[in-house]
């Protein structure tokens, strides 16, 4: 079945530093990619999207960029503080539809 | 806005027993509704689609007679795990989506635990 994939499952970065989490996803038809935020034991809260007509989106310190050619889309967090630590999942919609399939999280630790 | 209730929040049940989940959107109709599990340290696994007035549409290895979703109105959905059993303790989460749009608003979660 269509899958994403997400790398790097966990990653540690200085506060101040930025955050890339890139992901891939293989169904051609996706249009729809979103980005959440899951602290422990909440729920998934978006926090940045993007459609397939757009190529970079950007909002306050988070950013995304989508390269639809390549299948790859990746959310780009800037000047991280501590409170930026969470897991990271990222999502493409399925055939056009607006079902989701999730990417397998990014655990993000901002150190100070 | 887009505010998503889940209720309850945790519930411990007997195995054998049936324990129903509500979701609801709060602030805005959502035609679809999806249902969720989430096992620890894994992500989300999409159980089902809830479109209002039909018939859930189950992912592939989701059992329908075990999971019954009733999605009654535009802004309540529910879950029913009927005959829990241990391995079906876990986090469930509902989103919903506004009517016409991609976005999907998740609940709080409700953490089963089957005993």
């Amino acid at each position: 079945g269509e899958n994403v994939e997400q790398h790097p499952s966990t990653l540690s970065v200085q506060e101040g530093d930025s955050a890339v989490i890139k992901c891939t996803y293989s169904d051609s038809a996706s249009n729809y990619f979103p980005w959440y935020k899951q602290e422990l034991g909440k729920r998934p809260q978006l926090i940045i999207d993007i459609r397939s007509n757009v190529g970079e989106k950007k909002d306050q310190r988070i950013a995304v960029t989508l390269n639809k050619t390549a299948k790859h889309f990746s959310l780009h967090i800037t000047e991280t503080q501590p409170e930026d630590s969470a897991v990271y999942f990222c999502a493409a919609s399925l055939g056009g539809g607006n079902k989701l399939t999730f990417g397998t999280g990014t655990q993000l630790k901002v150190e100070l | 806005g887009a505010v998503v209730s889940q209720h309850p929040s945790w519930v411990i049940c007997k195995s054998g027993t049936s324990v129903k989940i509500e979701c609801r959107s709060l602030d805005f109709q959502a035609t679809t509704m999806f249902w969720y599990r989430q096992f620890p340290k894994q992500s989300l696994m999409l159980m089902a689609t809830s479109n209002e007035g039909s018939k859930a549409t189950y992912e592939q290895g989701v059992e329908k007679d075990k999971f019954l979703i009733n999605h009654a109105s535009l802004t309540l959905s529910t879950l029913t795990v009927t005959s829990a059993h241990p391995e079906d303790s876990s986090f469930y989460i509902c989103s919903a989506s506004p009517s016409g749009s991609y976005e999907q608003y998740f609940g709080p979660g409700t953490r089963l635990t089957v005993t």
